[in-house]
């Protein structure tokens, strides 16, 4: 069954500083793979998203992320953190169920903090 | 574009009454509509997959009966809660796909909704 592993429960970075948040997924074939924020109380954002050609996404925000087939990860990155992007992120990979429907299969997230 | 939006934002209820959360798509026609839960601190779990015009599709351990879903035409979508108890308090999340994306998991997310049952 298609997973999602992201192993960092929180990450406490400083301003200015980089930024990557690790994204592990299982999937048999050539997976869409998703990139979300979510600030407290609110709904996701998309931050990017993979599905074909360069493995290297550019998002909004500042943010990319790299596909690696070879490691089945989908890390994402930053190169200079800012206290704005304190909040939750999470990874997606998107499944087709015995039911024929297309769905998410989220991470468990990531917290991010940012001192200052 | 691609807009969605729930309503209410929170709401809070007491046990054992019925509440009803809607989610509508704003700028496009929505083919599938999606409703998850969270808990605190935790990730987004699907309860189920609507299509426009048919019965809504449950995800394993979720309750039909209690969580009813009815996605009526392509911009609405409702979840209603039925004898709502204390444990059914979470955020609820609905998010939309469009029939015209190329991309078959792009899904649009809603603000949320926070449910209290007192």
């Amino acid at each position: 069954a298609q997973s999602v592993t992201q192993p960092d429960i929180h990450i406490t970075v400083s301003e200015g500083a980089s930024l990557e948040l690790r994204c592990n997924y299982s999937y048999g074939a050539t997976p869409y793979l998703f990139w979300y924020v979510q600030s407290p109380g609110q709904g996701l954002q998309l931050l990017l998203k993979y599905f074909s050609g360069d493995t290297l996404v550019q998002g909004i925000k500042g943010f990319e992320a790299e596909f690696k087939r070879s490691q089945s990860s989908f890390n994402l990155r930053k190169p200079s953190v800012h206290w704005s992007d304190a909040a939750e992120y999470f990874c997606a990979v998107g499944a087709v169920v015995n039911t024929g429907f297309q769905k998410l299969v989220f991470g468990t997230g990531t917290r991010l903090l940012v001192s200052p | 574009g691609a807009v969605v939006s729930q309503h209410p934002s929170w709401v809070i209820c007491k046990s054992g009454t019925s509440v009803k959360i809607e989610c509508r798509s704003l700028d496009f026609q929505a083919t599938t509509m999606f409703w998850y839960r969270q808990f605190p601190k935790q990730s987004l779990m699907l309860m189920a997959t609507s299509n426009e015009g048919s019965k809504a599709t449950y995800e394993q351990g979720v309750e039909k009966d209690k969580f009813l879903i009815n996605h009526a035409s392509l911009t609405l979508s409702t979840l209603t809660v039925t004898s709502a108890h204390p444990e059914d308090s979470s955020f609820y999340i609905c998010s939309a796909r469009s029939g015209g994306d190329i991309n078959p998991y792009e899904q649009y997310f809603g603000p949320g909704t926070r449910l209290t049952v007192t």
